[in-house]
């Protein structure tokens, strides 16, 4: 099946510093990628859609300029989040269909704790 | 807000036993996924069904869909430790392939 890998899976930062989160289709091309974030022992939260090559489309209530989605290339999606604060700790999770699937493709997740 | 709905939220049986967990929506689909998600790790796509579908296998899994009542079960035959996971329904929002999941149910097989 499809892989999509994301990097890093976990990382620490400080308060009012940004953190990149990549995600990456490996073995198939993907025109659209999803986040979501995933709080303890909760569903997934749809964050955004990220579109190769146009702006990403933001669910209602995320702060598109606290966080960035790039969508540069068909195979790599990145989530940046700007000046973090220890509420913006959380489970991030980028998803991808393969072109004209229904079934989606996760990555496995990154744990992010802004301390 | 969710779109699917799991019942239970917590199942713990012993294995091979099977476990039913059950799905509910709201609108008109056209189609319905089940996705397990180990502890901290993501979400694995286990089987897709199609709204003109009533019923699917794949393995010990088994889904079925009842589209006049929306609502959906996945059941898990002769469980194994390994099927320990949540499980989630999801379905289509918005575009055809955005999707929402519903609340997952936390399935604890013992050995």
């Amino acid at each position: 099946g499809a892989v999509v890998s994301q990097h890093p899976s976990w990382v620490i930062c400080k308060s009012g510093t940004s953190v990149k989160i990549e995600c990456r289709s490996l073995d198939f091309q993907a025109t659209t990628m999803f986040w979501y974030r995933q709080f303890p022992k909760q569903s997934l939260m749809l964050m955004a859609t990220s579109n190769e090559g146009s702006k990403a489309t933001y669910e209602q209530g995320v702060e598109k300029d606290k966080f960035l989605i790039n969508h540069a290339s068909l195979t790599l999606s990145t989530l940046t989040v700007t000046s973090a604060h220890p509420e913006d700790s959380s489970f991030y999770i980028c998803s991808a269909p393969e072109t004209g699937m229904y079934e989606q493709y996760f990555g496995p997740g990154t744990r992010l704790t802004v301390t | 807000s969710q779109q699917g709905e799991e019942d239970p939220q917590a199942l713990s049986i012993q294995e091979g036993e099977n476990a039913t967990m059950n799905c509910s929506y709201k609108t008109s689909i056209n189609n319905l996924q089940w996705y397990r998600q180990n502890s901290g790790r993501g979400l694995v796509h286990l089987i897709l069904i199609r709204s003109n579908e009533r019923e699917k296998h794949s393995g010990r899994l088994r889904v079925t869909l009842d589209t006049s009542k929306k609502s959906s079960s996945l059941l898990i035959t002769a469980s194994r430790a390994a099927d320990t996971a949540s499980y989630f329904c999801a379905t289509p929002g918005g575009s055809n392939y955005k999707l929402t999941f519903g609340k997952g149910t936390l399935l604890t097989v013992n050995p």
